[in-house]
């Protein structure tokens, strides 16, 4: 059974990081990208980026180029998201995504809710 | 980046009732469309894949159509497990996009 199994909830003082993970089961992690999208409260989705575990190789909407550091351990079968210089828009929802290629998204992990707040 | 117009932005059904969800493009996506049900506190779970391939597992109940910028969710015979958000998502371009949601409730 594929699982993406996230961290817990994140509290983050404006301007500082946070780092959220996102351990995969149930398949070959080098297999699929990694995706992750946010989820503002009460708001929609939005794609953040992806990352291909077994190259290491991203990518990255424009809007979180240069908030969002996206990284993966094949040897955990982890995936990360690291979010910098906190604010207050940045408090959401965060979801990794798997990835077929060329598909949408099949499996989805439970989501980390990160709280900016000083 | 293309724009995905969901509507409506919330709609009230009958158990039993058939719904329809739609979603247009700003440009063409060639199928490249997923739709999603989300419950509160829950993660999006994938419906229907490529506007109208349904994805493992989901009931029959759901279904898929459309084409080149005008795509549409199904759901025959409403059932009380189906209230949630719906979205829908365009993968066919960089980058993906998604719908602002569908809030489905009973009536």
């Amino acid at each position: 059974e594929v699982q993406l199994q996230q961290s817990g909830p994140e509290v983050g003082r404006p301007g500082s990081s946070v780092k959220i993970s996102c351990k995969a089961s149930g398949y070959t992690f080098t297999d699929y990208v990694m995706n992750w999208v946010k989820q503002s409260p009460g708001q929609g989705l939005e794609w953040i980026g992806w990352i291909d575990p077994e190259y290491g190789s991203t990518d990255y909407a424009e809007k979180f180029k240069k908030k969002a550091t996206l990284t993966a351990d094949t040897s955990s079968n982890t995936a990360y998201i690291q979010l910098s210089s906190l604010t207050s828009e940045d408090t959401a929802t965060y979801f990794c995504a798997r990835r077929p290629a060329g598909s949408s998204f099949d499996y989805w992990g439970q989501g980390v809710m990160v709280t900016v707040s000083s | 980046d293309i724009q995905m117009t969901q509507s409506p932005a919330s709609l009230s059904a009958s158990l039993g009732e058939t719904v329809t969800i739609e979603c247009r493009a700003s440009e063409d996506i060639y199928n490249g469309l997923a739709w999603y049900q989300q419950k509160p506190g829950k993660s999006p779970q994938l419906l229907i894949y490529n506007a109208n391939s349904l994805h493992t597992g989901v009931p029959s109940r759901f279904s898929g159509s459309g084409s080149g910028t005008q795509y549409s969710l199904k759901i025959n015979s409403l059932q009380s497990e189906d209230v949630a958000s719906y979205f829908c998502q365009q993968y066919y371009d960089y980058p993906d996009t998604f719908g602002a949601g569908t809030k489905l409730e009973l009536k």
